[in-house]
């Protein structure tokens, strides 16, 4: 089983709207955390958004937030008021503490283009 | 307050060359990560190292690869003789091994092209 979903391969979004990229992850572990990462088309790695299984509250960073519905086992991530430069690709990641130790479990990603 | 360093960022070998890698942690981070990311694909966890010490090794292939990550200098990732199929970005990432710290930070990534 996928450990980490994107289901959504390409999306697009007029510039200053919101969009909502998904991810759903599946674990049995209790402690866990969830990320979301930009990669441009540059090729770096950007950390965007942190979401711990325990925290009891959306995860907000400036115009990102993090959409966390434990019980769905969903986290999603959302943009508000998108920008050119936002068009990237977007990966959701998960680290399960007693699973799988340190390492980053990442999904297949989700191509966001933002359209003037 | 550099950040990770990964060098080269592009490298070509040819089939059957031998291709070495190298991450520069963040200063302070003690704790190393290598993925591989082939084209149109997300990252796949290869190593996690500590100094002198490869802690998981469950996503390297078993021939051909292998990692370090010695007392002085940077980290090392080696592939032997390779072929076509290791053509991908490589991506080292770094973090200062607390306990519970759950943040790793990534470098640029070297782009690995096999002719």
């Amino acid at each position: 089983a996928q450990k980490i979903t994107q289901t959504q391969p390409g999306m697009f979004v007029q510039e200053k709207e919101a969009v909502t990229l998904d991810c759903t992850y599946d674990t049995s572990d209790p402690s866990y955390g969830l990320f979301w990462y930009k990669q441009p088309s540059s090729g770096e790695m950007i950390f965007l958004i942190y979401q711990g299984s325990y925290d009891q509250q959306n995860a907000t960073e400036g115009r990102y937030s993090l959409n966390f519905q434990k019980a769905r086992k969903s986290a999603n991530l959302v943009i508000s008021a998108s920008q050119l430069g936002d068009s990237a690709m977007y990966f959701c990641a998960m680290r399960e503490a007693e699973t799988s130790g340190s390492r980053l479990t990442f999904g297949e990603g989700t191509q966001l283009t933002v359209n003037p | 307050n550099a950040g990770v360093m990964q060098n080269p960022r592009h490298l070509v070998r040819r089939r059957g060359q031998e291709a070495r890698l190298r991450c520069s942690p963040m200063k302070g981070h003690s704790h190393v990560y290598w993925y591989r990311q082939l084209p149109e694909e997300g990252l796949k966890f290869m190593v996690y190292l500590q100094k002198e010490n490869i802690i998981d090794e469950s996503g390297m292939p078993k021939e051909r690869f292998s990692a370090e990550f010695p007392k002085e200098g940077p980290s090392i990732l080696r592939i032997q003789q390779v072929v076509r199929g290791d053509s991908a970005a490589y991506f080292c990432a770094s973090s200062p091994g607390l306990l519970n710290y759950e943040w790793q930070y990534f470098g640029p990534g070297t782009r690995l092209t096999v002719t």
